[in-house]
């Protein structure tokens, strides 16, 4: 049974061409996480929700918007993808209830990003 | 800064034992994860550790000494789907998850 479920598994667009992906779950976790990672790198955190929470990492450009309309779904939106953009973007969830170190996150398959 | 190191990569040979080490340097310590990570696929968690010594399951055990900020992965009877890459993450003091970039091992038959 999938959990965390990422659409599409593999995504193409073109310089510039805003990109929309997409993540739901089945768990009713709290958190969900957006994660990009490039080969042979750490996953990179670029923002999570807790709840409605919105929290962006410092760094994560201004490019890169997130939506949470409920607690199921999260959509990352890239406004205007530059080259340096391709990479397997991860959504993951946890549960975010009680003692917040010790819970795994949970992740989708990932959405790989090419830019053409 | 923070800082997680593992090595790059490792080979193991099928059937054999494999300790894949993490150090750590972080603002603070709430725990530690090890993640396996197939090629293209995302990463499924295997082991958390909080408090210091030898956590076992199966064919795969953790090891952390939070003194020396050191874990490893203990993998025994190597399978060749046992193939992938392995992460370690540090739980810092503000519940954030710090990722190492892992360490991708080869099995060889």
């Amino acid at each position: 049974d999938a959990m965390v479920i990422q659409n599409p598994r593999y995504q193409v667009t073109q310089f510039g061409k805003p990109v929309t992906l997409s993540c739901s779950q089945t768990l009713n976790h709290n958190v969900m996480y957006w994660y990009q990672q490039k080969s042979s790198q750490a996953p990179k955190l670029l923002f999570h929700y807790y709840d409605k929470d919105f929290n962006n990492e410092a760094d994560t450009p201004d490019n890169f918007q997130s939506r949470r309309p409920n607690t199921s779904f999260c959509f990352l939106d890239i406004r205007s993808p530059g080259l340096g953009d391709a990479a397997m973007y991860l959504c993951a969830t946890s549960s975010g209830e009680g003692d917040a170190s010790n819970q795994p996150q949970h992740f989708g398959d990932g959405t790989r990003l090419s830019i053409l | 800064g923070q800082n997680i190191d593992q090595p790059t990569e490792m080979t193991a040979t099928e059937g054999a034992i494999v300790q894949i080490n993490c150090t750590y340097q972080t603002s603070g310590f709430n725990g530690l994860f090890w993640y396996q990570q197939h090629a293209g696929e995302a990463p499924t968690f295997l082991s958390y550790n909080v408090l210091d010594g030898l956590e076992e399951k199966g064919r795969f055990s953790s090891f952390l000494s939070r003194s020396k900020g050191y874990s490893y992965l203990l993998l025994k009877e190597l399978q060749m789907k046992d193939s992938a890459s392995y992460l370690c993450a540090v739980v810092d003091s503000n519940y954030q998850l710090i990722w190492g970039a892992g360490t991708k091992l080869i099995i060889k038959p």
